[in-house]
């Protein structure tokens, strides 16, 4: 599986946006980017996933970079319960999700 | 409606016993994996079931083993317990779209600690 590389922390002010980077310059291309998040005593949490183009939910917006050797997961207001580490992941023909270390995201009041 | 349900919570073995864990994916999904995340690091994929086959193996010993049921539930079995066995195991359930789209549900896992 390609490898993702992610910073071991960040900090972040409440209700201030938050980009949150990963590095995949081996990504394939079929390889989707999914990030996963997860909170203290819970398991993990789908949060977004891209292909190409840029992807906005509920939760977050993914952006892409046009040659897809990095991504930037953005929460647009962080909150206290968006405190979590959050998991930047290729998956392509395989079906399982390889977990790196993530990123632990610290939101301060 | 109802997510991936897991059971126990917690449990408490010793060496070289053996430990059965349980699984109830989301409804309509047919494919659940099983992940063990050791405290501090990320989850790690132990195996895939679709349709009661297994579709995905991590590397993890023969000591470890599951199978999946018709009502696509799941057991993950562990026999000969090592206290490097400690760990939260996690479910995950998905609808088993093409691959690379594939979205997992987890539960909130089984933390296991072995004495």
């Amino acid at each position: 599986d390609a490898k993702t590389t992610q910073p071991n922390s960040m900090e972040s002010n409440e209700e201030e946006p938050v980009h949150l980077p990963c590095n995949h310059s081996t990504i394939s291309g079929t390889d989707y980017i999914h990030w996963y998040r997860q909170l203290p005593s819970q398991g993990p949490e789908y949060v977004i996933h891209g292909l190409t183009s840029n992807v906005n939910n509920r939760m977050a917006s993914l952006a892409i970079a046009e040659d897809r050797k990095s991504s930037t997961l953005i929460l647009h207001r962080a909150t206290l319960r968006d405190a979590a580490v959050y998991y930047c992941i290729l998956a392509g023909s395989a079906r399982q999700l390889t977990f790196g270390s993530g990123t632990q995201l610290t939101v301060l009041p | 409606d109802a997510g991936v349900t897991q059971s126990p919570t917690h449990l408490i073995k010793t060496r070289g016993q053996h430990v059965t864990l349980r699984c109830s994916p989301i409804s309509g999904h047919k494919s659940v994996s099983w992940y063990q995340q050791v405290l501090g690091q990320g989850p790690q994929f132990i195996f895939q079931y679709y349709e009661k086959e297994e579709r995905g193996r991590g590397n993890f010993p023969d000591r470890f083993s599951a199978r999946q049921f018709p009502n696509y539930s799941s057991e993950l079995n562990v026999n000969a317990l090592l206290l490097g066995d400690s760990a939260l195991y996690l479910c995950a359930s998905s609808l088993a779209r093409q691959g690379g789209q594939e979205t997992q549900y987890f539960g909130p896992g089984t933390r296991l600690l072995v004495l």
